[in-house]
């Protein structure tokens, strides 16, 4: 069982649609952080959200923290064919400091 | 300076040989990682140091052996390993203190033949 559900697996769209992808938990977390994941490369830190309602903006991208700190969405504005790549929500394990836990992931691909 | 390196980029080796992965990083952080993915899966944590002591180990087989040998520098050693083992090898690093936010390096795309 997966600890971390992501929705969707895949997604493939259009220049200039809108997208939301969703991580998904029965568990309460203290801080969740996304990642987004190019081919060939490591995953990048885009976010860490810690507030239960928490919203954080960064240029196009909106991350919200779900008020019970269970579940997080990541909203797209105006997808660029640069968005490409693997989101990847991730937690800290509870108990642990330094213990990341990765969702399933959600693969996005953006064509012109 | 948030960079993490990786060296090799890519490695080919048998099952026969020893080869060893690299990793650096300069953002004074005090824990380090190694993740093993495998194409279209999440990273998978493999260990962590902290402050230059091994403080998890996932059970990982003992082919893959891990060193660190000062604040800055994280190795895995590599010997004996199976077809199974190919699959990007991550390093990350974070502060040590509660802070969760790692920081990754490219990888490296290990192929076992």
């Amino acid at each position: 069982t997966q600890l971390l559900e992501q929705s969707p697996q895949f997604l493939s769209i259009q220049e200039g649609e809108n997208l939301t992808v969703y991580c998904n938990s029965s568990s309460v977390f203290s801080s969740l952080q996304w990642y987004r994941q190019e081919p060939g490369e490591g995953p990048v830190l885009l976010v860490t959200v810690v507030t239960g309602g928490e919203v954080k903006k960064l240029k196009r991208l909106t991350f919200q923290f779900g008020d019970a700190r269970k579940d997080s969405s990541l909203h797209i504005t105006a997808a660029q064919p640069g968005d490409t790549g693997l989101y990847l929500c991730a937690v800290p394990l509870p108990g642990t400091a330094s213990k990341l836990t990765f969702g399933t992931g959600t693969r996005l691909q953006v064509t012109l | 300076d948030t960079e993490v390196t990786q060296t090799p980029k890519h490695l080919v080796m048998g099952m026969t040989n020893k080869k060893s992965l690299k990793c650096e990083q300069h953002m004074g952080h005090r824990a380090m990682y190694w993740y093993k993915q495998k194409a279209k899966k999440p990273p998978e944590l493999m260990f962590v140091y902290s402050y230059e002591k091994l403080s998890i180990n996932e059970s990982v087989p003992s082919r893959f052996s891990p060193e660190c040998p000062n604040s800055s520098l994280l190795n895995l050693h590599l010997h004996a390993l199976q077809p199974e083992d190919s699959a990007l090898y991550l390093c990350a690093s974070s502060q040590y203190g509660g802070s969760y936010e790692q920081y990754f390096g490219p990888g490296t795309r290990l192929t076992v033949t």
